[in-house]
């Protein structure tokens, strides 16, 4: 299995440009998330999905969307991007049987600057 | 809210010493604690988890103690090594609110010298 896969690694993006970060998993986790890593905040909740065509909002989403076609991929796209957008994003998944409390793995994350 | 708040770093140690990093949480259920370990360049991965209160997690010589009486959940490592140097996270979820998000404390830098 390769787990969580988030494409790309690094994105450098102009003011008011558009991009969409891609996030998939072959784990068949129902419930998957995106985040937002900035320093000394640690990870805070932008959008999460606990299935195909459900979506809601957490902590930070102005600025983001999010759709759920399928259960493997959870795009995060950057409507129009501005510098305070700049930081490392991270896709998360769980399954959803049996416990709230179930691991979630993690990508490796996306490096975003905006300038 | 729920929220976690963890020590500040960076903490700095020479191998084979103690760690401890501190952990409180606010939560107005019943929720579930987690320690997740970032090393460099890489996601974040568990390293251990308590469900109810006095439950201890252990896993790779980290040991955590969910303590429901002082809202605490400290890390701690009895011999360090190199490779233990990281960030760390502390984390909640209050799955009595039928979600599965995570709220998580500002992390911990780890670094440890040969």
């Amino acid at each position: 299995n390769a787990g969580v896969t988030q494409t790309p690694k690094f994105q450098v993006l102009k003011t008011g440009q558009s991009m969409t970060l891609q996030c998939a998993q072959d784990m068949n986790h129902e419930y998957m998330s995106w985040y937002r890593q900035d320093p000394g905040m640690g990870l805070r909740l932008i959008h999460y999905s606990v299935g195909a065509g459900i979506t809601d909002q957490g902590e930070v989403p102005n600025g983001y969307n999010v759709s759920r076609s399928t259960t493997e991929d959870f795009p995060l796209r950057l409507l129009s991007a501005a510098p305070s957008q700049t930081s490392v994003y991270f896709c998360a998944s769980s399954s959803t049987s049996g416990s709230f409390y179930n691991e979630q793995f993690f990508g490796p994350g996306t490096r975003l600057t905006v300038l | 809210g729920d929220s976690v708040t963890q020590m500040e770093g960076p903490v700095t140690l020479s191998e084979e010493a103690f760690l401890t990093i501190n952990c409180t949480y606010t939560a107005t259920g019943y929720p579930s604690l987690f320690w997740y370990v970032q090393y460099p360049g890489e996601g974040l991965q568990l390293l251990l988890k308590a469900t109810k209160a006095d439950d201890k997690g252990s896993n790779k010589g980290f040991e955590a103690t969910y303590r429901k009486e002082t809202t605490s959940f400290h890390l701690e490592k009895g011999s360090v090594q190199v490779s233990d140097s990281a960030v760390y996270f502390c984390a909640l979820s209050d799955g009595g609110k039928g979600d599965y998000k995570l709220s998580f404390g500002a992390g911990t830098t780890v670094t440890v010298r040969a």
